[in-house]
């Protein structure tokens, strides 16, 4: 069975462009997410679709954050401008369902650097 | 606000047992999952929790005490490619999961 995939997986950027994230979830899980890694900290919640509507996007900085995910299968991230801040990993991880006994599948991440 | 602490960091031989505690204080439980991340890759899943007591898992076990809001992950017989970062998350009420920073295990010779 294919993981979830995402690409790029490096990207390096000037602070104010923009850039932007793709995933290809597990065939069939119904759930979404995007997490924002920082360097020596956890993954952050950033965005959570079920099929193709927002459960919950309470912790996207949507001044510059947007996310989407037409016909409920892949997704994609952008941010607009980029900030230093927002250097970090980008992992995208699928389930089946969004309750909690699902366990979530993480892509490899996109390590974003913006100088 | 949620509060999901672990140790930052810890150091084991090869073939000892290490043990990484979590203690949470969060809106809401539903579970408690471990995972395994490697330096630059995806988190893998380790372990998941929601009763009180003991998982055990091969080399890797888990326990879960509701009541105190503790858990713990087991490594025994630690191997070279046990090091790597260990993360505790808690499922909360929304369904939502909250990691703690990770617990960066060195397995040395």
């Amino acid at each position: 069975e294919a993981g979830v995939a995402q690409s790029p997986r490096y990207k390096i950027i000037e602070k104010r462009q923009s850039v932007a994230f793709w995933c290809n979830p597990i065939s069939g899980h119904a759930t979404l997410y995007w997490y924002q890694q920082i360097l020596g900290q956890g993954p952050k919640l950033l965005i959570q679709f079920q099929n193709n509507g927002v459960v919950d996007d309470s912790q996207l900085p949507k001044d510059r954050f947007s996310a989407e995910r037409l016909k409920g299968v892949d997704s994609t991230l952008k941010i607009q401008p980029a900030k230093l801040e927002d250097s970090a990993v980008y992992l995208c991880a699928s389930s089946v369902g969004d309750s909690g006994t699902y366990e979530q599948y993480f892509g490899p991440g996109t390590r974003l650097t913006v100088t | 606000g949620q509060n999901i602490d672990q140790p930052t960091e810890m150091t084991a031989t090869e073939g000892a047992i290490v043990q990484i505690n979590c203690t949470y204080q969060t809106s809401g439980f539903n579970g408690l999952f471990w995972y395994q991340q490697h330096a630059g890759e995806a988190p893998t899943f380790l372990s998941y929790n929601v009763l009180d007591g003991l998982e055990e898992k091969g080399r890797f076990s888990s326990f879960l005490s509701r009541s105190k809001g503790y858990s713990y992950l087991l490594l025994k017989e630690l191997q070279m490619k046990d090091s790597a970062s260990y993360l505790c998350a808690v499922y909360m009420d929304d369904y939502k999961l909250s990691f703690g920073a990770g617990t960066t295990v060195t397995v040395r010779a």
